[in-house]
C-alpha cells in the first residue's frame, strides 16, 4: 500500500504567497524526502530530514518532521512563478537500507505571476 | 553534463513487442533504480542494483529484465508489451541507497498502441 499521502493534492496562489504541503505517513521511517517534478522532467531532490531530526532549511524552503504524528511539512516561502511544479514526498522505512523509497501521489502547486 | 541520462525520451510501440530503454550516470554512484510513473503521477519503485547486485525486485511482471552489465548502466528490457505498460519509466541513483538522496533521469514516456 502506499505509504506517503500529500495534502493537498493541488494547491494555487499567488506569486510572493507562502506555500504549505504536507505529507502523512503510515509506519516507522529513517528519513523522509521532499522531491520537486516539473512537467515532463525528473525528480529533483530538495530536502533530506533523518528521523531524529525536526526541522531543516534550504534556501526558502522548511521541511518539518514529527514522528510522533507521523507526518512532514515542506514550506515554501516567498513563492515564485517558477516554483509551479508537483512536489512529492518520500519515505525510507527499511532496516537494511535496500534503497526503497515509497513514494506520495504529490501535490501539484500553481504559483500564479 | 548530465547526470543520470536514458534513451530514449519517447517510444511508442505495439502491443506484444519488445523494447529497451538505456540508463547511464557518471555521478559513481553504487546503487541505481528503476520507477515508473503512471498516469496519476503515483511512482512505484521496481528494481534497484547495488554495484551490479539485483537488491530490490518489487513484485513486478517477469516480461521485464533489467541488466547492468557495470555500476554505471542499469538497462530495462521489456518483453510482449501490453496496454497496461503504457507509463512515464525513470532511472534514478544514489550514493548510499534510500539513506541519501536519489538522481533521476528525465524519463522515457511508453506508450503502447
Amino acid at each position: 500500500s502506499q505509504q506517503g499521502e500529500e495534502d493537498p493534492q493541488a494547491l494555487s496562489i499567488q506569486e510572493g504567497e507562502n506555500a504549505t504541503m504536507n505529507c502523512s505517513y503510515k509506519t516507522s521511517i529513517n528519513n523522509l524526502q521532499w522531491y520537486r517534478q516539473n512537467s515532463g522532467r525528473g525528480l529533483v531532490h530538495l530536502i533530506l530530514i533523518r528521523s531524529n531530526e525536526r526541522e531543516k532549511h534550504s534556501g526558502r524552503l522548511r521541511v518539518t518532521l514529527d514522528t510522533s504524528k507521523k507526518s512532514s511539512s515542506l514550506l515554501i516561502t516567498a513563492s515564485r512563478a517558477a516554483d509551479t511544479a508537483s512536489y512529492f514526498c518520500a519515505t525510507d522505512r527499511s532496516s537494511s537500507n535496500t534503497g526503497k523509497l515509497i513514494f506520495g501521489q504529490g501535490t501539484t502547486l500553481q504559483v500564479k505571476p | 553534463d548530465t547526470a543520470v541520462s536514458q534513451t530514449p525520451k519517447y517510444l511508442v510501440t505495439q502491443m506484444g513487442n519488445d523494447k529497451s530503454i538505456k540508463c547511464e550516470q557518471n555521478l559513481g554512484h553504487d546503487t541505481m533504480y528503476w520507477y515508473k510513473q503512471d498516469s496519476k503521477k503515483f511512482l512505484k519503485i521496481m528494481f534497484s542494483y547495488n554495484n551490479k547486485e539485483l537488491i530490490i525486485n518489487e513484485t513486478v511482471p517477469n516480461r521485464f529484465s533489467p541488466k547492468s552489465p557495470d555500476k554505471a548502466h542499469l538497462n530495462l528490457h521489456i518483453n510482449s508489451l501490453e496496454l497496461g505498460d503504457s507509463a512515464v519509466y525513470f532511472c534514478a541513483s544514489s550514493q548510499d541507497g534510500s539513506w541519501s538522496p536519489l538522481h533521476f533521469g528525465n524519463g522515457t514516456r511508453l506508450t503502447v498502441t
